[in-house]
């Protein structure tokens, strides 16, 4: 069974530009979610989608904003980047609301803005 | 609110030393608790979980053991190896039996020289 697939593993934007990160979950995954993780504030929750409607946002600005299509994939999109953007960006897919069901984390989308 | 509070590396073990990494946390509730583990260029992979009190997650060799009455989750290992090398996360979940929104500890580097 496939992973998480995140895309692209790596991206470098200028300060004002926009992106947009892709998330491909494990088949049969119907909810994700994504982590941004920096160096000085660790890992932080952003937000997570279930069946195309997003459920739970994190502590982030406007201008981080997400969707997830009708197959369960997801993308992520940050418009008018700013330098404390740069992080590694983790996507997460899971079974179902449950104890038992862990997230399961893609390998992330390196970005860097300069 | 949650939080985590992991011993902050970095961990420099030869091999076949004992680990020990603690954690502790504050949360209103039954959280579940988790183990993860990213190795160099990776996400995340749950090592292991513990959903209520005194409940022994396990798995390669680790262990935890989720302590209610001290609000804590140290990680252990009797002997660890090389390839253990890594950052090792312990995180909880308190969404109401979601698991996708966790909460992260800052994480620690652990070493393991031959």
């Amino acid at each position: 069974k496939a992973g998480v697939t995140q895309t692209p593993r790596y991206l470098i934007k200028t300060r004002g530009q926009q992106v947009t990160l892709s998330c491909s979950p494990i088949s049969g995954h119907r909810s994700v979610s994504w982590y941004q993780q920096t160096p000085g504030q660790g890992l932080q929750f952003l937000f997570e989608y279930f069946s195309e409607t997003q459920r739970n946002k994190g502590n982030f600005p406007g201008r981080f904003s997400g969707r997830q299509f009708s197959n369960s994939r997801s993308e992520m999109n940050v418009s008018t980047l700013e330098l404390g953007d740069s992080a590694l960006y983790l996507c997460a897919s899971t079974v179902q609301d449950s104890y038992n069901s862990p997230l399961h984390f893609g390998n992330g989308t390196r970005l860097t803005v300069t | 609110g949650n939080s985590v509070t992991q011993m902050e590396g970095p961990v420099t073990l030869s091999e076949e030393a004992f680990l020990t990494i603690n954690c502790t946390y504050t949360a209103t509730g039954y959280p579940s608790l988790f183990w993860y583990v990213q190795y160099p260029g990776e996400g995340l992979q749950l090592l292991l979980k513990a959903t209520k009190a005194d409940d022994k997650g396990s798995n390669k060799g680790f262990e935890a053991t989720y302590r209610k009455e001290t609000t804590s989750f140290h990680l252990e290992k009797g002997s660890v190896q090389v390839s253990d090398s890594a950052v090792y996360f312990c995180a909880l979940s308190n969404s109401g039996g979601s698991n996708y929104k966790l909460t992260f500890g800052k994480g620690t580097l652990l070493t393991v020289n031959p």
